[in-house]
């Protein structure tokens, strides 16, 4: 069965401080990985994944994600912290065959929380 | 373009009633799905569809119905409400199914639906 976990309900930073939001998975075969964000009463959007290749992802906004397939860890990152990224995180994997195909599992999300 | 447009955003219903959530891309994407978000739940998928015709189930298909007549629209549809059925709902499409592009979902603004 395919699943995430996001261990932390909640993570504060101050702004400009580097911040990581943790992600960890379990699929079987080889993980497609995702980062979503939720604005307040919003729709998500996309903001990176990770496919095949590089381990250290880049996306929007500044953020990029490292992934660890022998921790099963997705963490999203970035440098320096802006109040403008205070929203809800959601990691997500996806089921890669059979009658499943295209499934997306979504983690239960981190509200990331930016202070001045 | 409007990309995926949900409606109606808000809605009350009474224990029993039935409705429709309608949700329109026009994005021309195969892949179109129904989620729904509660606190601390994150997303769960309720149905969604690899193209017209075609629709199963996902992870809390009970107490909706899904139909995909065209390419562009995805109701769902609500038989009986529940007042377990109150949440958030999102539609979400992707333009592939399969390859490096499926699971890199497009969110409508949601609908939330309060049941009594």
């Amino acid at each position: 069965a395919q699943s995430v976990a996001q261990p932390e309900d909640q993570v504060n930073v101050a702004e400009g401080n580097p911040l990581t939001v943790k992600c960890t998975y379990s699929v079987s075969g080889n993980p497609y990985l995702f980062w979503y964000v939720q604005y307040p009463n919003r729709g998500l959007q996309f903001l990176l994944k990770y496919i095949t290749g590089d381990n250290l992802v880049k996306g929007s906004y500044g953020f990029e994600a490292e992934f660890n397939k022998s921790q099963t860890s997705f963490h999203l990152k970035k440098p320096s912290a802006l109040v403008s990224d205070s929203a809800l995180y959601f990691c997500a994997v996806r089921d890669g065959g059979g009658s499943t195909l295209g499934r997306l599992y979504f983690g239960r999300g981190t509200q990331l929380t930016v202070w001045p | 373009n409007a990309g995926v447009t949900q409606t109606p955003k808000f809605q009350v219903l009474k224990t029993g009633q039935s409705m429709t959530l309608q949700c329109a891309q026009d994005m021309n994407h195969e892949y179109m799905s129904w989620y729904r978000q509660d606190p601390g739940m994150g997303l769960r998928l309720i149905h969604y569809s690899v193209g017209a015709g075609i629709t199963d189930q996902g992870e809390v298909p009970n107490g909706y119905n899904v139909s995909r007549s065209t390419t562009e629209d995805f109701p769902l549809r609500l038989l009986s409400a529940a007042p377990s059925q109150t949440s958030v709902y999102f539609c979400a499409s992707s333009y592939s199914i399969t390859g490096s592009g499926a699971g890199e979902l497009f969110f409508g603004e949601g609908s939330r639906l309060t049941v009594l």
